[in-house]
């Protein structure tokens, strides 16, 4: 049973490109969950997804971010228009039936925006 | 390479009686340790961290944990459990020579009996 699978593990763009990150939870969860990083901080929490469903969004900035996870295929953060400020890493944790079971966290994306 | 053990699945103490969430690491370098908690219907939430200055650190709710490089360990402890202390929570080491990369133990949860 693979584990959380976060892909690509590090991702490079120029100021005002896109980002895309995907994360593929393990088989069987229906719980997204996106955590960023910033240098020298700990986690943030930034949204809670479970299929086809955005159940909490408060910890996402309001412009320029969105996430998704379709019925079929990974979830979903993407960065519109990156700026420096957007370089962290990016973590996914999913679980099976959301809080308080248990949580299973990816290996992360590092976003770099040059 | 980093690693995390948290050596407790699961931990049950009663209201009012001290807690005690054991986590031990390995690491190359002088690593950063982190707890954080996550509680029912919330996100994760940083506890403390350990980033090389004392070796006892307070955190919030009247947790704190004492970096023991000796034993490779970083357990979490409370004098006395609230029932609101009921959560999961995970110890995570980060490397700077990792790209700040964060390593998550498999968690513990903490269950609190009245």
């Amino acid at each position: 049973n693979a584990g959380v699978m976060q892909n690509p593990r590090h991702l490079v763009r120029r100021r005002g490109q896109e980002a895309r990150l995907r994360c593929s939870p393990m088989k069987g969860h229906s719980h997204v969950y996106w955590y960023r990083q910033l240098p020298e901080e700990g986690l943030k929490f930034m949204v809670y997804l479970q299929k086809e469903n955005i159940i909490d969004e408060s910890g996402m900035p309001k412009e320029r971010f969105s996430a998704e996870f379709p019925k079929e295929g990974p979830s979903i953060l993407r960065i519109q228009q990156v700026v420096r400020g957007d370089s962290a890493a990016y973590f996914c944790a999913s679980s099976p039936q959301g809080l308080p079971e248990k949580l299973f966290f990816g290996s992360g994306t590092q976003l770099s925006v040059l | 390479a980093q690693s995390v053990t948290q050596l407790d699945s699961h931990v049950s103490v009663s209201e009012g009686t001290p807690v005690l969430l054991r986590c031990n690491y390995s690491s190359s370098y002088s690593p950063s340790l982190f707890w954080y908690v996550q509680h029912p219907n919330k996100g994760l939430q940083l506890l403390l961290k350990y980033t090389s200055a004392a070796t006892l650190v307070k955190g919030i709710n009247g947790f704190e944990a004492e970096f023991k490089k000796s034993e490779t360990s970083f357990h979490l402890t409370k004098p006395s459990a609230h029932m609101s202390d009921a959560a999961e929570y995970f110890c995570v080491v980060s490397e700077s020579n990792a790209g700040n990369m964060l390593t998550f133990g498999g968690g513990t949860r903490l269950m609190v009996k009245p």
